[in-house]
């Protein structure tokens, strides 16, 4: 079963900062939140992940809330080429299982 | 080398076919996976092979048959699919499947399969 919960869809405007939330209130301590994004007709594409403290690389950035029951995934100046289905996933430390959330349909425009 | 490629992009088969799907990587990884995805739902894990052995079936039905020749291919062997079965095949490859590494996964474009 899933372990996390994303809004269906949401719309960013092109150039501004898309915040993609999730929550993943029975996370336990030694797993990870991880985001993926697909864009149409693609793989899966790793974006970032995490344990406890905020973390951000070239593509974006995720800050996880102190209390670790939901997180939200920045992307800084959203573009075109961000649209795409975003993906919230716990992973368990140690483990090869994601347990993937139905993800999050974000539609940038122009 | 960061790809994981997959073959062929489209298959349409028959119920009473054989084929296979192909998987490649070159990144020395250890850990290869098979997935399933059907239209707007997020993969489901179908097989794990970790260092060239079969670690984990997640249930699958034995119409799928999965197999690691080397380090750097798998494979998918379909036999007697149903229609249900149509779906997008996804690979993908990590450094391990423990600790070692992020746990990033590498997935390949996908084969998007038609039973008929």
């Amino acid at each position: 079963d899933a372990k996390t919960t994303q809004p269906p869809s949401m719309d960013c405007a092109e150039g501004r900062a898309a915040n993609l939330p999730c929550n993943h209130s029975t996370i336990s301590g030694n797993e990870y939140v991880y985001w993926y994004r697909q864009i149409h007709s693609q793989g899966p594409q790793y974006i970032i992940h995490g344990l406890k403290n905020n973390e951000t690389n070239e593509m974006a950035s995720l800050i996880i809330t102190e209390d670790r029951k939901s997180s939200t995934l920045i992307l800084p100046h959203a573009t075109l080429r961000d649209t795409a289905v975003y993906y919230c996933i716990v992973r368990e430390g140690g483990n090869y299982q994601l347990i993937w959330g139905a993800g999050t349909k974000l539609i940038i425009k122009p | 080398d960061t790809e994981v490629t997959q073959t062929p992009k489209h298959l349409v088969m028959g119920m009473t076919n054989k084929k296979s799907l192909k998987c490649e990587q070159h990144m020395g990884h250890r850990a290869m996976y098979w997935y399933k995805q059907k239209a707007k739902k997020p993969p489901e894990l179908m097989f794990v092979y970790s260092y060239e052995k079969l670690s984990i079936n997640e249930s699958v039905p034995s119409r799928f048959s999965p197999e690691c020749p080397n380090s750097s291919l798998l494979n998918l062997h379909l036999h007697a699919l149903q229609p249900e079965d149509s779906a997008l095949y996804l690979c993908a490859s990590s450094q391990d499947v423990g600790r070692l590494g992020t746990g990033e996964l590498f997935f390949g474009e996908g084969s998007r399969l038609t039973v008929l």
